[in-house]
């Protein structure tokens, strides 16, 4: 059974800092793994996947990938009132077609 | 393009009556579909899943079935509601096969009474 663990915050961070979210996993054969964004009462939004140890950069979001330590972050660069919401972290298995998520953590950018 | 329609986007039931949620994609063939539930304060739970048309694998033993009757079709059905159905109902497509990126609907947030 695949855990996804998360900080359930909520986590506050002025507007411009640097907003850093982490979620850890158990199963070491997870390979494919996701952020989503949810805004309170929407659906979630893919805002990135990783699928290599290392990190990969979109804009403002960086994602960082550990396979031996088992974590995945993801970094939010000069954070807005707007990047608010739930962020919720997602990893497949090997030639697994299910996602399996972590409950969220609640992101709040205090202007 | 690439897009999800899901309805109707809320509903209210009684308890003991029938559920009919629909999901219809665009923008793709054979796509791998999914429904997820969201309960309040709770994470994503995978119900149901469909790799092609006729071909669906459940999740989490329960009152709700599902069905594709077509490619780009996915039905989640139940004959009964509970009280615990309620939730915001998701579905979910991965318009490209391999890639394992899931993309969501709007979303039918269903209220049971």
């Amino acid at each position: 059974q695949k855990e996804v663990e998360q900080n359930s915050g909520p986590l506050s961070v002025p507007e411009g800092a640097i907003a850093s979210l982490n979620c850890t996993y158990s199963d070491r054969v997870s390979q494919s793994f996701f952020w989503y964004r949810q805004y309170s009462g929407k659906s979630p939004e893919l805002i990135m996947s990783i699928y290599s140890n290392g990190d990969k950069e979109d804009g403002r979001f960086t994602a960082q990938l550990n396979k031996a330590s088992q974590y995945v972050s993801l970094l939010i660069r000069d954070s807005q009132p707007s990047d608010s919401a739930t962020y919720l972290c997602a990893l497949s298995g090997a030639g697994s077609y299910q996602l399996t998520f972590g409950k969220g953590t609640k992101l709040s950018v205090i202007p | 393009s690439q897009t999800i329609h899901q309805w109707p986007a809320t509903l209210v039931q009684p308890v003991g009556s029938p559920l009919s949620l629909e999901c219809t994609v665009e923008g793709t063939s054979n796509p791998n579909l999914y429904w997820y539930r969201q309960a309040a304060g709770r994470g994503l739970q995978l119900l149901f899943y469909s790799v092609g048309i006729g071909q669906i694998s459940s999740e989490v033993p329960q009152n709700l079935s599902a069905s594709r009757p077509q490619d780009r079709q996915f039905i989640l059905s139940s004959k009964k509601l509970l009280l615990s159905d309620s939730g915001f109902y998701l579905c979910a497509c991965e318009f490209s096969g391999g890639s394992y990126e899931q993309y969501f609907g709007p979303g039918t947030r269903l209220t049971v009474t």
